[in-house]
């Protein structure tokens, strides 16, 4: 069984650096064809996908957040990370991870999502 | 990028209706599609994968087709339990983009 669990900050301020972790079970990012994405959703609004990493370290980035984010992960403790610099109020969001697969980038299994406020 | 225009942007049908909604590619993704659905509170949950198969576990009422660069999800017999929001998402090419979204209602 796949799960994935994102966890966050909860609440920043403006200029701050926003950290977010997946931890996953149920499979392993070190195995061919395996990716997890990160993407959030605005309360009350549509999906916007952030970015991918995949099993060979390859990371493809939306541009339209301007060179803010880094993804990176650890294998051996099942975790994948995602950092957004300089955030602001528009960075209010939920913050979902999700399993990717190759061959169709299908996004199969997602968290339940971590709930981000950037408020002062 | 790749630009999906989903319709439409929401809908009311009755039980036992049948049900369809479409995203239109903004250039051949071939059959880079999958759709989505997500209901209040919860995150989206895969239906369709390469346009037309069906994810583990998602009834067989829920099929998608594709037509050059227009995908369709129908829904052959709408439940009581399927209402909530349905997207759909390319993964021909990064930037990965989602439709906007389609609201289905229970009439």
């Amino acid at each position: 069984q796949v799960t994935l669990k994102e966890s966050g900050p909860g609440i920043l301020q403006p200029s701050q650096t926003l950290s977010l972790t997946c931890t996953f079970s149920g499979f392993s990012l070190s195995t061919y064809g395996m990716g997890v994405g990160w993407i959030r959703q605005p309360s009350g609004k549509g999906l916007e996908w952030l970015a991918n990493i995949w099993w060979d370290d390859d990371k493809y980035y939306n541009p339209s957040l301007k060179n803010r984010l880094t993804i990176s992960k650890d294998t051996s403790n099942n975790q994948a990370f995602l950092k957004i610099t300089n955030v602001d109020t528009a960075d209010t969001a939920t913050y979902y991870c999700a399993r990717t697969l190759i061959g169709g980038n299908v996004m199969d299994a997602w968290g339940q999502g971590a709930s981000v406020t950037v408020s002062s | 990028d790749i630009q999906m225009t989903q319709s439409p942007a929401s809908l009311s049908a009755s039980l036992e209706e049948i049900v369809t909604i479409t995203c239109q590619a903004s250039q051949d993704i071939g059959n880079w599609l999958a759709w989505y659905q997500q209901k209040p509170g919860k995150s989206p949950q895969l239906l369709i994968y390469g346009a037309t198969s069906l994810a583990d576990g998602v009834p067989s009422r829920f099929s998608g087709s594709r037509s050059g660069t227009q995908y369709s999800l129908k829904i052959s017999r709408l439940q009581v339990e399927d209402p909530g929001i349905y997207y759909c998402l390319q993964g021909y090419s990064a930037p990965y983009t989602f439709g906007a979204g389609t609201k289905l209602e229970l009439k």
